[in-house]
């Protein structure tokens, strides 16, 4: 299947420093990437949908100030947690679908990034 | 925002058994998928099954999806200690964009 990378896997940051997290679709273009927000023992939830060349659009609650999102070309999309706190602590993963005589295909997610802030 | 309820939120079981795990969402949907993850892992996506569907297959797995009553089953038959793990239902809206909203998923354990 179709794959999608992400990384980094896990890092640890200072409270009040930024971390950016890359998704890449190694094997076909997206023009649509998806981040979301998993906390520990809870389910994922959508933060925002990275749009190539184009704004992206915000799930309410979630501060686009905040996570900055960049799709600039087809194969990536970039979430940027700026001036992280500790309750920005959490798993976060993106995905991307493949479309298929216009028809989407199952979404294909990376690996996850697990974000520590101390 | 959460599409809907998995229920039962956590499931034990011996090895062998059948384990059967519902979800039920809000809106009209494109596709219903199921999806897999180990503890503090990425996700495995298991089924896709579409709106115009009833059942699909995949090996140990069953999926049932019924449209009128917007809800979804997932069947795992003879279950092993392997598939521990949550599972999570997650729905793709009649817009067909590859967003998906996930249920609050269901954690299988599976004895030995």
């Amino acid at each position: 299947g179709a794959v999608v990378s992400q990384h980094p896997s896990w890092v640890i940051c200072k409270s009040g420093t930024s971390v950016k997290i890359e998704c890449r679709s190694l094997d076909f273009q997206a023009t649509t990437m998806f981040w979301y927000r998993q906390f520990p023992k809870q389910s994922l939830m959508l933060m925002a949908t990275s749009n190539e060349g184009s704004k992206a659009t915000y799930e309410q609650g979630v501060e686009k100030d905040k996570f900055l999102i960049n799709h600039a070309s087809l194969t990536l999309s970039t979430l940027t947690v700026t001036s992280a706190h500790p309750e920005d602590s959490s798993f976060y993963i993106c995905s991307a679908s493949l479309t298929l005589g216009g028809l989407v295909t199952e979404a294909f997610f990376g690996q996850g990034t697990r974000l520590t802030v101390v | 925002s959460q599409q809907g309820e998995e229920d039962p939120q956590a499931l034990s079981i011996q090895e062998g058994e059948n384990a059967t795990m519902n979800c039920s969402y809000k809106t009209s949907i494109n596709n219903l998928q199921w999806y897999r993850q180990n503890s503090g892992r990425g996700l495995v996506h298991l089924i896709l099954i579409r709106s115009n569907e009833r059942e699909k297959h995949s090996g140990r797995l069953r999926v049932t999806l019924d449209t009128s009553k917007k809800s979804s089953s997932l069947l795992i038959t003879a279950s092993r200690a392997a598939d521990t793990a949550s599972y999570f239902c997650a729905t793709d809206s009649r817009s067909n964009t590859g967003k998906l909203i996930f249920g609050q998923g269901t954690t299988l354990q599976v004895k030995p």
